[in-house]
């Protein structure tokens, strides 16, 4: 099982600010297989990249996906209101299909 | 437009059972990898189950093996999820969410999701 570990487990930030997310995995993600999604409270997630790097439709370029092998980073460039929520990752490569444990960004 | 309607969720009684539905609409449902993920309260996301676009492949992580069994209709753009034997760490709220396309596949979309508790 690969197992997804995010960090910081909360990041505390004015709007306007840069976030920088990190997702560490056990194993080789193959395949350019993560994924990011967001959650806000109450709500249903909702992808945001895919393949690494790819942002799904409809997202803005603020969001950007990198990384490879373990090492994979979540980079909001400047945080609107919008955006301040929960941040997983996901490896979609190999079974059982795993999630990080989220990171929460909040308002500083 | 995708939308992905969950049903079926309520309180059951530990070792009880309970099925969730699916319905699927706004886009061809017998094309795509359905899959079921859960969120217990206040924590964070744990695939539970995914199915093949034809049904014949069924995959289920360890917690829930051989007690939930996922199955659709494609007839009817429907996925279910049959929780049997349901213990107490199976309170969550149930999401159902379709695959992308291609051999490796993420979760594109995501329904809104049925609430499940399990308590005496």
């Amino acid at each position: 099982e690969i197992v997804l570990t995010q960090s910081p487990g909360t990041l505390s930030l004015s709007p306007g600010e840069r976030a920088t997310l990190s997702c560490r995995a056990s194993q080789s993600v193959s395949r350019s297989s993560l994924a990011w999604y967001q959650q806000k409270t109450g709500q249903t997630p909702t992808l945001l990249i895919y393949g690494i790097s790819s942002r799904a439709t409809g997202i803005p370029d603020r969001f950007s996906g990198s990384g490879s092998g373990t090492d994979f980073t979540l980079t909001i460039s400047r945080l609107e209101p919008e955006d301040f929520a929960v941040y997983y990752c996901h490896q979609y490569c190999s079974s059982p299909l795993t999630f990080g444990g989220g990171t929460k960004v909040e308002i500083k | 437009e995708v939308q992905l309607v969950e049903s079926g969720g309520g309180l059951v009684q530990p070792g009880g059972s309970l099925r969730l539905s699916c319905a699927a609409s706004g886009f061809t449902f017998s094309s795509y990898v359905m899959r079921w993920v859960r969120q217990a309260p206040g924590k964070g996301l744990e695939w539970v189950s995914s199915v093949g676009a034809d049904g014949g492949n069924t995959f289920y992580g360890d917690s829930v093996k051989g007690r939930f069994s996922i199955s659709r209709d494609n007839s009817k753009n429907t996925l279910y999820l049959q929780l049997n034997s349901l213990r107490v760490e199976d309170t969550a709220v149930y999401y159902c969410a379709k695959g992308s396309s291609g051999y490796y596949n993420y979760i594109e979309y995501w329904g809104q999701g049925a609430l499940v508790t399990v308590s005496s």
